[in-house]
C-alpha cells in the first residue's frame, strides 16, 4: 500500500523567508502523480502545486516549489518569500491511476510577522 | 467556471441518529466524485468516490454509504450514527473541462458532531 509521510508537525518562520517543507512516499509504481495541498484556518483545501512523476522537472508556481526525487521518493514543498497569508496546513498527497488520492498527516506552517 | 458546494456546514447530531450530507457541483458534467473524511488534527481519509450515476466504491468499511442520484449530486449518508463518526467531511469532484483529470477540487466541508 502506498504510504505519504511528513516529518515536520509543525514549522514557523518570520514573514518574508523562505522554508521547506518534506514529504517521503512509499509506492512500488512507476507512474504516479504527487501534489501539495494548502488547508488554511476555513479549512478549504486548495491545491497549491502538483507533479506528474514523469516529468524530470521540478514544478514552480510562483512562490511555491518542488524538489521531486524520484529514486528517493522525495517529494518537498519551498515557499519563497513566505506571507502570513501562507500560514496554514500543508498536506503532501499521492495518486496513482485510479484517482484515490493518499494523504500525509500535514505540516502545520506558522508565518510570524 | 466549476465550483463545489456542501451542505449543512456545521451538524450536531445525537448517537444513533439518520445523517444526510450533500454535495453538488456546477459547470461540469460527469465528474468524478469523492467523499474524504478528516479527523482531529490528522489528513484526509478518502471514503467513498464514483465515476457516473449510480456508481459507488467503498474504500473503508464503515457505518457510512454513499449514493449519486445525478450526475452532479452525491450523498452521504448513515442510518445510525456512531460517536466515532464525528469529524470534518469533505466533498471533491475531478475531470472537469479544461482541467487536468488527476487534479481534485475540495468542497468548503461540512463538521459533524456526533454526541
Amino acid at each position: 500500500a502506498q504510504t505519504v509521510t511528513q516529518s515536520q508537525p509543525e514549522m514557523s518562520v518570520q514573514e518574508a523567508e523562505t522554508v521547506t517543507l518534506s514529504c517521503t512516499y512509499d509506492t512500488s509504481e512507476n507512474n504516479y502523480y504527487l501534489f501539495w495541498y494548502k488547508q488554511p484556518p476555513s479549512r478549504q483545501m486548495i491545491l497549491v502545486i502538483r507533479q506528474e512523476a514523469y516529468k524530470q522537472q521540478n514544478a514552480t508556481e510562483n512562490r511555491f516549489s518542488v524538489n521531486f526525487q524520484k529514486a528517493a521518493k522525495s517529494f518537498s514543498l519551498k515557499i519563497s518569500d513566505s506571507q502570513l497569508g501562507d500560514t496554514a496546513m500543508y498536506f503532501c498527497a499521492f495518486m496513482r491511476g485510479a484517482q484515490k488520492l493518499v494523504f500525509g498527516q500535514g505540516t502545520r506552517l506558522t508565518i510570524n510577522p | 467556471s466549476q465550483t463545489i458546494h456542501q451542505w449543512p456546514a456545521t451538524l450536531v447530531q445525537p448517537v444513533g441518529s439518520p445523517l444526510s450530507l450533500e454535495c453538488t457541483v456546477e459547470g461540469t458534467s460527469n465528474p468524478n466524485l469523492y467523499w474524504y473524511r478528516q479527523a482531529a488534527g490528522r489528513g484526509l481519509q478518502l471514503l467513498f468516490y464514483s465515476v457516473g450515476i449510480g456508481q459507488i466504491s467503498s474504500e473503508v468499511p464503515q457505518n457510512l454509504s454513499a449514493s449519486r442520484p445525478q450526475d452532479r449530486q452525491f450523498i452521504l449518508s448513515s442510518k445510525k450514527l456512531l460517536l466515532s463518526d464525528s469529524g470534518f467531511y469533505l466533498c471533491a469532484w475531478s475531470g472537469g473541462t479544461g482541467k487536468n483529470w488527476y487534479e481534485q477540487f475540495f468542497g468548503p466541508g461540512t463538521r459533524l458532531t456526533v454526541l
